[in-house]
């Protein structure tokens, strides 16, 4: 069955960088858009970027680019976000997505990053 | 950027009864392959979302038949006809017709 595993979070200062990884498994993983979502605490969900399988095709939202990167390592089914100039807003818990042929099918559990002095 | 808007943002139910979320689009979310690219989440307490609908009206995989949705254009609805106490949680629309993906704020059901 599909699995998606986040890691990587952690407490970070602001200015700081962090580097999250999503290990998926159960499916072509080379084949899917993956996707990466975030949940201020007690907030909505927020698109913070997505890639395509073959990684040539990326989308980032104005409140993210320039300082966030994501990539995708098709060989180990991982994907990645690397997040630097840390602010105190980006503080939430993430999410990798995988965009099945329905859409946002399947999400992982989450890893929470914190962006405090 | 599309802007997703939700009423209500919270609900309460008792079990049994219907329940029915709008959401509004600022844009048209059909594109020119005559597709509507209009999903519905639900999350429940402490887990990530999970897809109920896809295409506007389309249950996804496991998805019990009490929920349905509906709509066209920008104006689109999901009704829950027997609300039942595993369906308490924040239910969410969202788009994918645009490069940025966007959410509505989410409406909170509860139960009576």
């Amino acid at each position: 069955q599909v699995q998606l595993v986040e890691s990587g979070g952690g407490l970070v200062k602001p200015g700081g960088s962090l580097r999250l990884s999503c290990a998926a498994s159960g499916f072509s993983f080379s084949d899917s858009y993956m996707s990466w979502i975030r949940q201020a605490p007690g907030r909505g969900l927020e698109l913070v970027s997505y890639i395509s399988g073959t990684g040539y095709t990326v989308y980032y939202p104005d409140s993210v680019k320039g300082r966030f990167t994501i990539s995708r390592d098709n060989a180990k089914n991982s994907l990645y976000l690397q997040m630097s100039n840390l602010r105190v807003e980006d503080t939430a818990v993430y999410f990798c997505a995988r965009e099945g042929e329905r859409g946002l099918d399947h999400w992982g559990q989450g890893t929470l990053v914190t962006v405090s002095s | 950027d599309i802007v997703m808007t939700q009423t209500p943002l919270s609900l309460s139910v008792t079990p049994g009864q219907p329940a029915s979320i709008s959401c509004k689009s600022s844009h048209s979310l059909l594109r020119s392959d005559g597709k509507t690219y209009l999903y519905w989440f639900l999350q429940k307490p402490s887990q990530p979302p999970q897809l109920l609908i896809y295409g506007v009206s389309n249950r996804f995989s496991g998805v019990p038949d009490r929920f349905s949705g509906g709509g066209s254009g920008t104006d689109f609805t999901l009704k829950i006809s027997r609300v039942e106490a595993e369906d308490v949680g924040v239910y969410y629309c969202m788009q994918t017709v645009g490069v940025l993906w966007t959410f509505g704020q989410g409406t909170k059901v509860e139960i009576k």
